[in-house]
């Protein structure tokens, strides 16, 4: 079975620029969310799209910005990048906001 | 606030050592209430959903279950494969983003 496709796998980016992660959701599922999780910690919410529109926010910072396509892939762009943003990047997808959410395996971020 | 709490934050077991994982949670309109499986570096991997008080799921050596205020994940005679970090996790907002719980680190030692 298909499952959520994460791009690049891995990052290595200098303080202060800019990174974008991309997420490539279960085909017809129409709902994708970002979470970030850093060492020893649990996955915090970033934000959501539901049909290719923002849907919800959570603890994301003014510095990122996130989208969802006309062919339901998304795209998390972080810019002005701090030591602190390194962690582990996910996309989840599911087929409304009422069932399970699939993850992907995930994009490791490491600011240095 | 919703809220989810999981105990014990680790757990060490000899193989066929049963157990249960514990999660607790504080919402506000229960949506459904998931557990995932997250290995080292790794997404997580989703196990169950339970939508209601009373409900139990199973798969291989796990089994889970759902009170109106917890869920408990148990391990009937775990193998050294079972290891991982077990997350617990509810939908909040109007989208259900997931509230999840710090986890509980599963070792299970031959």
């Amino acid at each position: 079975a298909a499952g959520v496709i994460q791009s690049p796998r891995h990052l290595i980016k200098e303080k202060r620029e800019t990174a974008t992660l991309k997420c490539y959701p279960i085909p017809r599922h129409d709902t994708v969310y970002w979470y970030q999780q850093g060492p020893g910690q649990d996955p915090q919410f970033l934000i959501s799209f539901y049909e290719k529109m923002q849907s919800d926010k959570g603890s994301i910072p003014d510095r990122f910005s996130a989208q969802q396509f006309s062919d339901y892939h998304s795209e998390l762009n972080m810019s002005s990048l701090e030591l602190g943003d390194s962690a582990l990047y996910f996309c989840a997808s599911s087929f409304d906001e009422a069932n399970e959410q699939f993850f992907g395996p995930g994009t490791r971020l490491t600011v240095l | 606030e919703d809220q989810v709490t999981q105990s014990p934050e680790a757990l060490r077991l000899q193989e066929g050592e049963s157990s249960s994982l514990n999660c607790s949670y504080t919402v506000s309109g229960l949506r459904g209430l998931f557990w995932y499986r997250q290995d080292p570096g790794k997404g997580p991997e989703f196990l169950f959903t339970l939508y209601s008080a009373g409900e139990e799921k199973e798969k291989e050596r796990l089994k889970a279950t759902l009170t109106k205020k917890e869920s408990f994940l148990h391990i009937t005679a775990p193998k050294p494969e079972d290891s991982a970090t077990y997350l617990c996790a509810v939908p909040s907002g109007s989208q259900g983003n997931l509230i999840f719980g710090k986890g509980t680190k599963l070792s299970v030692k031959p």
